[in-house]
């Protein structure tokens, strides 16, 4: 099983500043990476598939890099709504679609 | 629009089953591989079950031999029975849409407690 590792746990930002977050994973797993945004009491929410395709809907301030074993997801412009547990899943090998631990994203 | 909910869940005693369905709009559930994803309280996702179209199934293996996920065509509903429920089966249990492995569309969950 491909373990996926996100850092850093908690990041503390300013609204307006730029949030850059990590997921790494065990094995490569190409671009077969996704990231989902949860709010407090809601359903996650698809951001980026692809490794870097937004999803349906999704600000263009949200965007996604990175291939292989090392992914990225950065915000460009914190709004007050941004902010949330970030998780990434890989789905190279799938099922199980592992997720990582999530990054807590607060307001600083 | 999608829409999809999650009934069933509730406080069971280790040991006892539940069955969760999800009634699907907007998607038909036979046509579309459809998970189960749960997360305990205060923690990440964990994937659990999905269904695929031409009806194979596949399990976590935390749940293997004690869950089955199935679905109702008719009624355009998936459907996750769990027995043997332990404590730590505790979480919310989410369904959704699986695109090749991508969750882009969720219910809004349901909470399953297992305690005595």
């Amino acid at each position: 099983e491909i373990v996926m590792t996100q850092s850093p746990a908690t990041l503390s930002v300013s609204p307006g500043e730029r949030a850059t977050l990590s997921c790494r994973a065990s094995h490569s797993v190409i671009i077969n990476l996704a990231w989902y945004q949860q709010k407090p009491g809601q359903a996650p929410r698809l951001l980026i598939y692809g490794a870097s395709t937004r999803a349906t809907g999704i600000p263009a301030r949200f965007s996604g890099s990175g291939s292989g074993t090392e992914f990225t997801l950065t915000i460009s412009s914190l709004q007050s709504e941004d902010f949330a547990v970030y998780y990434c899943q890989q789905y190279n090998n799938w099922p199980p679609g592992t997720f990582g631990q999530g990054t807590k994203l607060e307001i600083k | 629009e999608v829409q999809m909910v999650e009934t069933g869940g509730g406080l069971i005693q280790p040991g006892g089953s539940l069955r969760l369905s999800c009634a699907a709009s907007g998607v038909t559930v036979n046509n579309n591989y459809m998970a189960w994803v749960r997360q305990a309280p205060g923690k990440g996702l964990e994937w659990v079950s999905i269904i695929y179209t031409d009806g194979r199934t596949y399990y976590a293996d935390s749940v293997k031999g004690r869950f089955t996920i199935s679905r109702d065509n008719s009624k355009n509903t998936l459907y996750l029975q769990m027995n043997s429920l332990r404590v730590e089966d505790t979480a919310v249990y989410y369904c959704a849409r699986s695109l090749l492995g991508v969750n882009d569309y969720w219910g809004q969950g349901t909470l399953v407690t297992v305690s005595s």
